[in-house]
């Protein structure tokens, strides 16, 4: 157990709804980082925050989105889903903001039919 | 930017086998090296690293890889797989022209039979 609580762990859903993946890091960690892994792209990054700010962007395409509270739990919204977006979806987290050493939690399957 | 290839994308092995996966990184500057490993149905945890220092890293299970800066390469290896080595490798770097952020590769899917 990495400590990153990703939910929910499965979810299926239609092609123009949105859906809302949430993830708590470990206790003490300040970053959050997203990541998209399929078959054909591999592990893409998404997004990163850091204390409740963006901090780095990656390939994330502009109907998704995400935010960390100040709890310091995230959230990556997908909206307008296409089948394309079938993947699975990472959530890792780290005490600071570079990436040297962050934890990964088991992600969130999303499958869009 | 910053990018990484893993050659392998399966590799298919019987137990006591000897196992290396290529890793190869593009960054001109200083990088440091990941190799994560995900277990059917689990999270990616690491494997070991790679910062500074001694170019041969030694990490969990017996895995260990060798940086050789000269060929931008991070080769994974171990000496005799186990049919619990199956699983997914991915290769990972960062920068600080990544902001720190690890880019990965596609990742080895490694079967091992018993």
């Amino acid at each position: 157990d990495s400590g990153v609580t990703q939910t929910p762990k499965h979810l299926i859903t239609a092609t123009g709804q949105r859906v809302t993946l949430r993830c708590s890091p470990r206790s003490g960690d300040l970053s959050v980082y997203w990541y998209q892994q399929s078959l054909d792209q591999g592990l893409q990054f998404l997004i990163q925050y850091y204390n409740g700010e963006e901090r780095a962007k990656g390939n994330i395409l502009e109907r998704f989105s995400a935010q960390q509270f100040p709890d310091l739990h995230s959230e990556l919204n997908l909206s307008s889903l296409e089948l394309g977006d079938s993947a699975l979806y990472f959530c890792a987290s780290s005490v600071d903001q570079d990436g040297n050493t962050i934890y990964f939690g088991e992600g969130s399957w999303l499958t869009v039919v | 930017a910053q990018s990484v290839s893993q050659h392998n994308h399966h590799v298919i092995l019987s137990e006591a086998a000897s196992l290396e996966l290529g890793c190869n990184y593009s960054y001109g500057g200083t990088v440091n090296l990941f190799w994560y490993v995900q277990y059917p149905g689990q999270h990616l945890q690491l494997l070991l690293k790679y910062f500074s220092g001694d170019p041969l890293v030694k990490g969990i299970k017996g895995f260990e890889a060798e940086f050789i800066k000269s060929k931008f390469s991070f080769n994974l290896r171990k000496p005799s797989v186990q049919w619990s080595d199956t699983a997914e490798y991915f290769c990972a770097v960062t920068s600080s022209g990544g902001s720190y952020i690890p880019t990965f590769g596609r990742g080895t899917s490694l079967i091992v039979h018993p």
